[in-house]
């Protein structure tokens, strides 16, 4: 009974890189969320989606950042050309339905150097 | 005002104290409630969801106040494992994000 993967689990980019993170959710949950959180913080919501679909991203930075969650396949939380405040664990979470009930990944802590 | 709030604490409690927690939210359309906890460097994981009729699982009890608009989380005999950051959660159906608090933290001392 696999649980929400996430990889990689650590990833250091340079300054105006791309970082790609993954996320399979687990089986039979359609719905997947990402989060941020910063040290000594708490998660802050990015994007919500649905197979295929963007259900609200209102979360996100408009600019570097996107999303997708394609029919197959894991979901992708691409950051382009990234910059040291981009530096954070990115937490991804998958659910059945969108009542809060959410299972969480181990994380992809992002470091920019 | 935030739309889901928390005593970011600490909470320093000695070993079998009854600690209690509070969260408020500001949506009265708000639908699911619950609990997670997080461990320093780790991923939430749900602890409980929180029911009208209030709900308890061994020495957590749980309890939601639909008037006030604030859900509650009691810890009865504090054990050294419960230190933590406990997540106030709200969710919505319908397709609206599910919105986290900040959290309170929790340090139990022998």
């Amino acid at each position: 009974n696999a649980g929400v993967m996430q990889n990689p689990r650590h990833l250091v980019r340079r300054r105006g890189q791309e970082a790609r993170l993954r996320c399979s959710p687990m089986k039979g949950h359609s719905h997947v969320y990402w989060y941020r959180q910063l040290p000594e913080e708490g998660l802050k919501f990015m994007v919500y989606l649905q197979k295929e679909n963007i259900i609200d991203e209102s979360g996100m930075p408009k600019e570097r950042f996107s999303a997708e969650f394609p029919k197959e396949g894991p979901s992708i939380l691409r950051i382009q050309q990234v910059v040291r405040g981009d530096s954070a664990a990115y937490f991804c979470a998958s659910s059945r339905d969108n009542s809060g009930e959410q299972y969480f990944g181990p994380g992809t802590r992002l470091t920019v150097t | 005002r935030k739309e889901v709030e928390q005593d970011p604490g600490p909470f320093n409690v000695p070993e079998g104290a009854t600690v209690a927690f509070n969260c408020t939210y500001s949506n009265s359309a708000s639908q699911s409630f619950f609990w997670y906890r997080q461990d320093c460097r780790k991923e939430p994981k749900l602890l409980m969801s929180v029911y009208s009729s209030g709900n308890e699982d061994g020495r957590f009890t749980a309890q939601l106040n639909r008037a006030s608009q604030y859900i509650s989380l009691l810890i009865r005999d504090s054990k050294l494992s419960d230190s933590a950051t406990y997540l106030c959660v709200v969710g919505h159906t319908g397709g609206f994000k599910t919105i986290f608090g900040a959290g309170t933290r929790l340090f139990v001392k022998a």
